[in-house]
């Protein structure tokens, strides 16, 4: 069935990096812009960042540019997002997340479990 | 950065009960609205995109509205699985931004 699953959470000192996977099944992943969102404890949904379905074109929300790397490798059908120089605010659940359409970005109908990141010292 | 601003915050309401959860845009981002529903402990679901358009096996009770600034979800009668926290996207300019969110509790 379609479905999309993170890996890679943990705890973390603050400055530290942390590499996330997202491995999709089910559907052809080479045709699909992927995002990442998190979810701070207690708080509303953060959209993270958007890669296209080619790997051409990513973008990224204020608060993790130039911090945050996000990447795909098609031939593997898995997502990443690279984090570095972790601070305590990044703490929060972590979700892959498939657009539904190939070519524009209209919303997100495949979401993964989640996986949890926690900075702290 | 485009804002979005839900309202109302919170909304109590009784099985059955239609309601209206309206999202505004701080600048015009034309159809480019997605509508999600979450439920504690679960990853978000996507109820409607493109402003207006239900998702796949989405029940019928559930529409969107609107355009440029201002855009509504409508539950037309409250069954006791929609109580959740609802949340719109916009998806028209770089970063793509979320409202606040939409606590919906049983009264």
């Amino acid at each position: 069935q379609v479905q999309l699953v993170e890996s890679g959470g943990g705890v973390d000192q603050p400055g530290r990096s942390r590499r996330l996977s997202c491995k999709g099944a089910g559907f052809t992943f080479s045709t699909y812009g992927l995002h990442w969102v998190r979810q701070a404890p207690g708080k509303g949904l953060e959209w993270v960042a958007v890669i296209s379905y080619d790997a051409d074109r990513t973008y990224y929300a204020d608060s993790v540019k130039g911090r945050f790397t996000i990447a795909r490798d098609n031939s593997r059908n898995t997502l990443y997002l690279q984090m570095n120089s972790l601070r305590p605010e990044d703490t929060a659940v972590y979700y892959c997340a498939r657009d539904v359409d190939g070519e524009n970005y209209y919303g997100m109908d495949v979401w993964g479990q989640g996986t949890t990141v926690t900075v702290s010292s | 950065d485009i804002q979005l601003t839900q309202s109302p915050s919170f909304l109590s309401a009784s099985v059955g009960d239609r309601v209206t959860i309206t999202c505004r845009a701080s600048q015009d981002i034309t159809s480019y609205l997605a509508w999600y529903q979450e439920k504690p402990g679960k990853a978000p679901k996507l109820l409607i995109y493109a402003a207006s358009t239900l998702q796949s096996g989405v029940p019928s009770r559930f529409s969107g509205s609107g355009s440029g600034t201002e855009f509504t979800l409508t539950i037309s009668s409250l069954q006791p699985e929609d109580f959740a926290t609802y949340y719109c996207q916009q998806l028209n300019s770089y970063p793509f931004t979320f409202g606040q969110g939409t606590k919906l509790e049983i009264k």
